[in-house]
């Protein structure tokens, strides 16, 4: 079945970095757009960034463009998504997720159709 | 950046009733909308995209409408699996692609 499995939790001091990766299974990696996603506790989802898998360009949030990579390793299926000079408004839940795509005559309609599992990064001193 | 506000942010209903839920843009996003459910300590899953198109596999008691500005999602009957927190997310225009604040649903 289609399925994007996530490193596991991660707790790092301010200033690190962090590296988590996203492997999909099930379907052809380089057809899809994954998006990555963040959400800290009692928060709502923050948007990241996005990364087309075919050609490996990527799209991010001006709020961390300075301090976030999103790459992939299509022989291997992956994705990963860093994030530098840590702060502790950084802890939160990661998300990777695929992007489906539905066409209706002109439009393109976007969505997350199939998530990880999600990476909890915790960022303490 | 386009903002989505979701009223209510919480609600208390007994299973059977129907729900709806509201999600405003601040700007006009035509039907780029999509609705997912977060149940506490799972990822989103999503619900509805394209504003009313229901996503394989959802049940058909979920439904989802508007255009424009204005997006409701609507639980015609109310089961105790739907207790969870529903976020509406625009994808019409990025970066970045935000999402609502959330509205957190409670079986009484």
């Amino acid at each position: 079945q289609v399925q994007l499995v996530q490193s596991g939790a991660e707790m790092k001091k301010p200033g690190a970095s962090v590296k988590i990766s996203c492997k999909a299974s099930g379907y052809i990696f380089t057809s899809y757009t994954l998006q990555w996603v963040r959400q800290a506790p009692g928060q709502r989802p923050e948007w990241m960034g996005w990364l087309h898998v075919g050609n490996g360009n990527t799209k991010y949030s001006q709020n961390i463009q300075d301090r976030v990579t999103i790459t992939r390793d299509t022989s291997a299926s992956t994705a990963y998504m860093e994030l530098s000079s840590l702060r502790s408004e950084d802890t939160a839940v990661y998300y990777c997720a695929r992007v489906g795509l539905a066409i209706s005559g002109p439009d393109y309609y976007y969505y997350m159709d199939v998530w990880g599992q999600g990476t909890t990064v915790t960022v303490s001193s | 950046d386009i903002q989505l506000t979701q009223s209510p942010s919480f609600l208390s209903a007994s299973v059977g009733d129907r729900v709806s839920i509201t999600c405003r843009a601040s700007q006009g996003i035509s039907t780029y909308v999509a609705w997912y459910q977060q149940k506490p300590g799972k990822a989103p899953e999503v619900l509805i995209y394209a504003a009313s198109t229901l996503q394989s596999g959802v049940p058909s008691r979920f439904s989802g409408s508007g255009s424009g500005t204005e997006f409701t999602l609507t639980i015609s009957s109310l089961q105790p699996e739907d207790s969870a927190t529903y976020y509406c997310q625009q994808l019409k225009s990025y970066p970045p692609l935000t999402f609502g604040g959330g509205t957190k649903v409670e079986i009484k």
